[in-house]
C-alpha cells in the first residue's frame, strides 16, 4: 500500500524558514516524480513543486521561486521541501503527492501537515 | 500560463439526482485534464484523468468528458458521500507545472 507522511509543519515568523519531509513507502520511490502541492486554509489547491526521479529537474510555481527548494533522498525514501523567506500569503497545509505513472497528476496524496506564518 | 475556470460555484442537489460540473481552459490542453473530490479534512482524491479515464476504485456513477478548453464532470446519481468539493486540474504543459480551477461546491438541496 501507498503511503505519504509528512513532517515539519508548524508556526513560522515571517522571514523564518523551515523543511518539511515526507517519508514514502509501499512502492519505489526512486520510479517516479514526486511533488508538493498546498492549500491556503479554505482556499483551493495550489502545485508548489515537482522533482525528477533521479532529482536532476526541479520545477517550481512562480510565486516561490528562489526560496523554496525541493529536494530528495532515494536512499531513505524522503522528499524534502526547504521554505525559506517565508511569507503570509504561504500559510497553508503542504501536501507529498505521487502520480500513477508520471508526476502531471496525483493519485497518492499524504495527510498534510500545515504550515502557518504568522507574527 | 493556462487559467482554468469551473462553474457554478455551488452546486445544490437532491440525493439521488444527476450533477454536471464544468470546467473550461483559457486555451486548449488537449484531454490532459484531471478530476479531483476533496471533503473536508481530507486530501484530494483523484477521479479521472486524460479527461475521461477513472481512476482505480472510482465508481462508475462518476463519468468525466470533453476536450480542448471544455470539460464536464458528471455523477449520475449523488450518493450521500458524494457531497464534496470537486477541482479540476489540467497538465497540458507539464512539465513542468499545472494548474487547478476554483473548485465547485456540491452541497444538499
Amino acid at each position: 500500500e501507498v503511503q505519504l507522511v509528512e513532517s515539519g509543519g508548524g508556526l513560522v515568523q515571517p522571514g523564518g524558514s523551515l523543511r518539511l519531509s515526507c517519508a514514502a513507502s509501499g512502492f519505489t520511490f526512486s520510479s517516479y516524480w514526486m511533488s508538493w502541492v498546498r492549500q491556503a486554509p479554505g482556499k483551493g489547491l495550489e502545485w508548489v513543486a515537482n522533482i525528477k526521479q533521479d532529482g536532476s529537474e526541479k520545477y517550481y510555481v512562480d510565486s516561490v521561486k528562489g526560496r523554496f527548494t525541493i529536494s530528495r533522498d532515494n536512499a531513505k525514501n524522503s522528499l524534502y521541501l526547504q521554505m525559506n523567506s517565508l511569507r503570509a500569503e504561504d500559510t497553508a497545509v503542504y501536501y507529498c503527492a505521487r502520480g500513477i505513472s508520471s508526476g502531471s497528476y496525483w493519485a497518492y496524496w499524504g495527510q498534510g501537515t500545515l504550515v502557518t506564518v504568522s507574527s | 500560463e493556462i487559467v482554468m475556470t469551473q462553474s457554478p460555484a455551488t452546486l445544490s442537489v437532491s440525493p439521488g439526482e444527476r450533477a454536471t460540473l464544468s470546467c473550461r481552459a483559457s486555451q486548449s490542453v488537449s484531454s490532459n485534464l484531471a478530476w479531483y473530490q476533496q471533503k473536508p479534512g481530507q486530501a484530494p482524491r483523484l477521479l479521472i484523468y486524460g479527461a475521461s479515464t477513472r481512476a482505480t476504485g472510482i465508481p462508475a456513477r462518476f463519468s468525466g468528458s470533453g476536450s480542448g478548453t471544455e470539460f464536464t464532470l458528471t455523477i449520475s446519481s449523488l450518493q450521500s458521500e458524494d457531497f464534496a468539493v470537486y477541482y479540476c486540474q489540467q497538465y497540458n504543459n507539464w512539465p513542468p507545472g499545472v494548474t487547478f480551477g476554483p473548485g465547485t461546491k456540491v452541497d444538499i438541496k
